[in-house]
Protein backbone atom coordinates (compact mmCIF):
# COMPACT_ATOMS: atom_id res chain seq x y z
CA UNK A 1 0.00 0.00 0.00
CA UNK A 2 0.94 3.78 0.01
CA UNK A 3 3.67 5.14 2.10
CA UNK A 4 3.37 7.95 3.99
CA UNK A 5 6.26 9.56 5.88
CA UNK A 6 6.47 11.40 9.28
CA UNK A 7 9.25 13.24 10.43
CA UNK A 8 10.54 13.34 13.69
CA UNK A 9 8.76 10.70 15.15
CA UNK A 10 9.25 12.45 18.85
CA UNK A 11 10.35 15.75 19.68
CA UNK A 12 11.30 17.24 23.08
CA UNK A 13 11.40 21.27 22.07
CA UNK A 14 11.34 24.02 24.90
CA UNK A 15 8.46 26.10 26.26
CA UNK A 16 8.23 29.32 23.78
CA UNK A 17 10.04 27.14 21.06
CA UNK A 18 8.69 26.47 17.54
CA UNK A 19 8.80 22.97 16.11
CA UNK A 20 8.30 21.91 12.41
CA UNK A 21 6.84 18.29 11.71
CA UNK A 22 7.42 16.51 8.25
CA UNK A 23 4.84 14.62 6.46
CA UNK A 24 5.67 13.13 3.08
CA UNK A 25 3.93 10.92 0.52
CA UNK A 26 7.07 8.49 -0.64
CA UNK A 27 5.24 6.68 -3.92
CA UNK A 28 2.48 8.74 -4.78
CA UNK A 29 1.51 12.40 -5.43
CA UNK A 30 -0.44 13.74 -2.71
CA UNK A 31 -2.88 16.30 -3.70
CA UNK A 32 -4.62 16.57 -0.35
CA UNK A 33 -2.98 15.97 3.04
CA UNK A 34 -4.52 16.41 6.59
CA UNK A 35 -2.80 17.08 9.80
CA UNK A 36 -4.83 15.66 12.90
CA UNK A 37 -3.97 15.72 16.46
CA UNK A 38 -4.80 13.02 18.95
CA UNK A 39 -5.29 12.91 22.88
CA UNK A 40 -4.76 9.18 24.75
CA UNK A 41 -7.47 7.11 24.40
CA UNK A 42 -9.40 9.57 21.95
CA UNK A 43 -10.20 9.40 18.58
CA UNK A 44 -8.27 11.53 15.99
CA UNK A 45 -8.99 15.18 15.62
CA UNK A 46 -9.03 16.71 12.17
CA UNK A 47 -6.98 20.18 12.42
CA UNK A 48 -6.71 21.14 9.01
CA UNK A 49 -6.91 20.49 5.41
CA UNK A 50 -4.08 21.32 2.61
CA UNK A 51 -4.03 21.65 -1.00
CA UNK A 52 -0.92 21.38 -3.12
CA UNK A 53 -0.10 25.27 -3.71
CA UNK A 54 -2.75 26.73 -1.63
CA UNK A 55 -3.94 27.90 2.08
CA UNK A 56 -5.03 25.53 4.44
CA UNK A 57 -8.81 25.12 5.74
CA UNK A 58 -8.67 24.92 9.21
CA UNK A 59 -11.10 23.70 11.22
CA UNK A 60 -13.02 25.34 13.89
CA UNK A 61 -11.09 26.16 16.85
CA UNK A 62 -8.11 25.45 15.26
CA UNK A 63 -5.09 28.62 15.79
CA UNK A 64 -3.92 29.22 11.98
CA UNK A 65 -1.42 31.57 13.25
CA UNK A 66 0.22 28.68 15.99
CA UNK A 67 -0.35 25.67 13.84
CA UNK A 68 1.39 26.67 10.39
CA UNK A 69 0.71 24.54 7.79
CA UNK A 70 2.70 24.40 4.50
CA UNK A 71 2.15 21.50 1.31
CA UNK A 72 4.39 23.22 -1.12
CA UNK A 73 5.00 20.21 -3.16
CA UNK A 74 2.61 16.99 -4.18
CA UNK A 75 5.16 15.27 -1.70
CA UNK A 76 5.74 17.06 1.28
CA UNK A 77 3.03 19.28 3.45
CA UNK A 78 4.07 20.52 7.23
CA UNK A 79 3.12 21.60 10.46
CA UNK A 80 4.90 24.23 12.22
CA UNK A 81 3.68 24.65 15.96
CA UNK A 82 4.88 28.11 17.03
CA UNK A 83 5.32 29.53 20.57
CA UNK A 84 4.86 26.04 21.59
CA UNK A 85 3.63 25.12 25.19
CA UNK A 86 2.96 22.30 27.34
CA UNK A 87 0.00 22.39 26.49
CA UNK A 88 0.29 21.44 22.96
CA UNK A 89 2.25 18.41 23.95
CA UNK A 90 0.44 15.48 22.20
CA UNK A 91 0.08 12.94 19.37
CA UNK A 92 0.54 14.67 15.53
CA UNK A 93 -0.65 12.55 12.89
CA UNK A 94 -0.49 13.38 9.14
CA UNK A 95 -2.45 11.77 6.27
CA UNK A 96 -2.53 11.96 2.66
CA UNK A 97 -5.15 11.75 -0.28
CA UNK A 98 -3.73 10.78 -3.76
CA UNK A 99 -5.11 11.35 -7.11
CA UNK A 100 -5.56 9.14 -9.82
CA UNK A 101 -6.18 5.04 -9.78
CA UNK A 102 -3.41 3.79 -7.10
CA UNK A 103 -4.40 5.61 -4.45
CA UNK A 104 -7.21 8.37 -5.46
CA UNK A 105 -10.38 7.56 -2.97
CA UNK A 106 -8.37 5.92 0.27
CA UNK A 107 -6.13 7.65 2.25
CA UNK A 108 -3.12 6.36 4.09
CA UNK A 109 -1.83 7.91 7.18
CA UNK A 110 1.42 8.47 8.70
CA UNK A 111 3.43 6.55 11.75
CA UNK A 112 2.50 10.03 14.16
CA UNK A 113 5.10 12.64 15.76
CA UNK A 114 5.01 12.91 19.65
CA UNK A 115 5.49 16.53 20.96
CA UNK A 116 6.48 17.08 24.70
CA UNK A 117 6.54 20.63 25.20
CA UNK A 118 8.95 21.12 28.41
CA UNK B 1 -25.59 12.03 18.35
CA UNK B 2 -22.80 11.65 16.61
CA UNK B 3 -22.36 11.33 13.25
CA UNK B 4 -20.34 7.50 13.86
CA UNK B 5 -21.19 5.67 16.42
CA UNK B 6 -18.86 3.25 17.59
CA UNK B 7 -18.68 1.04 20.85
CA UNK B 8 -15.35 2.13 22.35
CA UNK B 9 -14.82 -1.81 24.42
CA UNK B 10 -12.53 -2.75 26.00
CA UNK B 11 -13.35 -6.07 23.89
CA UNK B 12 -11.30 -8.74 25.09
CA UNK B 13 -11.55 -12.65 23.02
CA UNK B 14 -9.36 -15.54 23.66
CA UNK B 15 -7.11 -16.43 20.30
CA UNK B 16 -8.29 -17.92 17.26
CA UNK B 17 -12.27 -16.33 17.88
CA UNK B 18 -14.26 -14.48 15.56
CA UNK B 19 -14.05 -11.05 16.69
CA UNK B 20 -17.08 -8.77 15.07
CA UNK B 21 -16.32 -4.98 15.28
CA UNK B 22 -19.34 -2.27 13.98
CA UNK B 23 -20.31 1.06 13.42
CA UNK B 24 -23.32 2.82 12.23
CA UNK B 25 -24.09 6.27 10.95
CA UNK B 26 -26.37 8.76 10.58
CA UNK B 27 -25.10 10.90 7.45
CA UNK B 28 -26.69 9.07 4.30
CA UNK B 29 -23.93 10.72 1.77
CA UNK B 30 -21.27 8.46 3.14
CA UNK B 31 -19.67 6.52 0.17
CA UNK B 32 -16.21 5.39 1.60
CA UNK B 33 -15.90 3.01 4.05
CA UNK B 34 -12.41 2.15 5.75
CA UNK B 35 -11.27 0.25 8.67
CA UNK B 36 -8.12 1.22 10.55
CA UNK B 37 -5.99 -0.63 13.02
CA UNK B 38 -4.11 1.37 14.90
CA UNK B 39 -1.37 -0.09 17.96
CA UNK B 40 -0.68 2.10 21.69
CA UNK B 41 1.60 5.31 19.86
CA UNK B 42 1.60 4.45 15.98
CA UNK B 43 -0.65 6.17 13.24
CA UNK B 44 -3.52 3.99 11.93
CA UNK B 45 -3.00 2.06 9.24
CA UNK B 46 -5.84 0.86 6.17
CA UNK B 47 -7.07 -2.10 7.36
CA UNK B 48 -10.15 -2.37 4.32
CA UNK B 49 -11.57 0.25 2.37
CA UNK B 50 -14.95 -0.42 0.54
CA UNK B 51 -17.36 2.03 -1.94
CA UNK B 52 -20.63 1.69 -1.17
CA UNK B 53 -22.40 -1.38 -0.05
CA UNK B 54 -21.11 -4.63 -0.35
CA UNK B 55 -18.78 -6.65 1.27
CA UNK B 56 -14.75 -7.45 1.13
CA UNK B 57 -12.37 -10.07 1.94
CA UNK B 58 -8.76 -9.97 2.62
CA UNK B 59 -7.08 -12.40 4.19
CA UNK B 60 -8.67 -13.23 7.57
CA UNK B 61 -10.59 -9.94 7.52
CA UNK B 62 -13.64 -9.35 6.18
CA UNK B 63 -15.80 -5.67 5.85
CA UNK B 64 -19.32 -5.71 4.92
CA UNK B 65 -21.20 -2.34 4.67
CA UNK B 66 -25.00 -2.32 4.35
CA UNK B 67 -26.74 1.58 3.53
CA UNK B 68 -29.53 1.05 3.78
CA UNK B 69 -29.10 0.37 7.52
CA UNK B 70 -25.99 2.81 8.23
CA UNK B 71 -23.99 -0.10 9.35
CA UNK B 72 -20.72 -1.25 8.72
CA UNK B 73 -18.60 -4.60 10.50
CA UNK B 74 -15.21 -5.40 10.12
CA UNK B 75 -14.47 -9.33 10.71
CA UNK B 76 -11.42 -10.59 11.99
CA UNK B 77 -11.16 -14.75 11.92
CA UNK B 78 -8.67 -16.41 13.90
CA UNK B 79 -8.06 -13.50 15.77
CA UNK B 80 -4.16 -13.52 17.09
CA UNK B 81 -2.68 -11.64 19.95
CA UNK B 82 -0.67 -9.70 17.27
CA UNK B 83 -4.55 -8.55 16.57
CA UNK B 84 -4.62 -6.38 19.77
CA UNK B 85 -5.09 -2.96 19.19
CA UNK B 86 -7.26 0.04 18.34
CA UNK B 87 -9.64 -0.11 15.34
CA UNK B 88 -11.07 3.12 13.87
CA UNK B 89 -13.92 3.24 11.45
CA UNK B 90 -14.04 5.98 9.04
CA UNK B 91 -15.62 7.41 6.40
CA UNK B 92 -16.61 9.82 3.87
CA UNK B 93 -19.18 11.44 1.17
CA UNK B 94 -17.50 12.97 -2.04
CA UNK B 95 -15.10 15.12 -0.52
CA UNK B 96 -12.15 14.59 1.31
CA UNK B 97 -12.64 14.88 5.01
CA UNK B 98 -12.76 11.46 7.06
CA UNK B 99 -15.36 11.40 10.02
CA UNK B 100 -13.95 8.53 12.69
CA UNK B 101 -15.70 6.27 15.08
CA UNK B 102 -13.85 6.73 19.01
CA UNK B 103 -12.16 3.56 18.44
CA UNK B 104 -12.71 -0.17 19.89
CA UNK B 105 -9.90 -1.35 21.85
CA UNK B 106 -9.75 -4.93 21.19
CA UNK B 107 -7.93 -7.68 22.88
CA UNK B 108 -6.68 -11.05 21.57
CA UNK B 109 -5.75 -13.31 24.57
CA UNK B 110 -3.71 -16.53 24.87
Amino acid sequence: GAVVSQHPSWVICKSGTSVKIECRSLDFQATTMFWYRQFPKQSLMLMATSNEGSKATYEQGVEKDKFLINHASLTLSTLTVTSAHPEDSSFYICSARGSGVYSGNTIYFGEGSWLTVV
Amino acid sequence: QKEVEQDPGPLSVPEGAIVSLNCTYSNSAFQYFMWYRQYSRKGPELLMYTYSSGNKEDGRFTAQVDKSSKYISLFIRDSQPSDSATYLCAMRGGGNKLTFGTGTQLKVEL
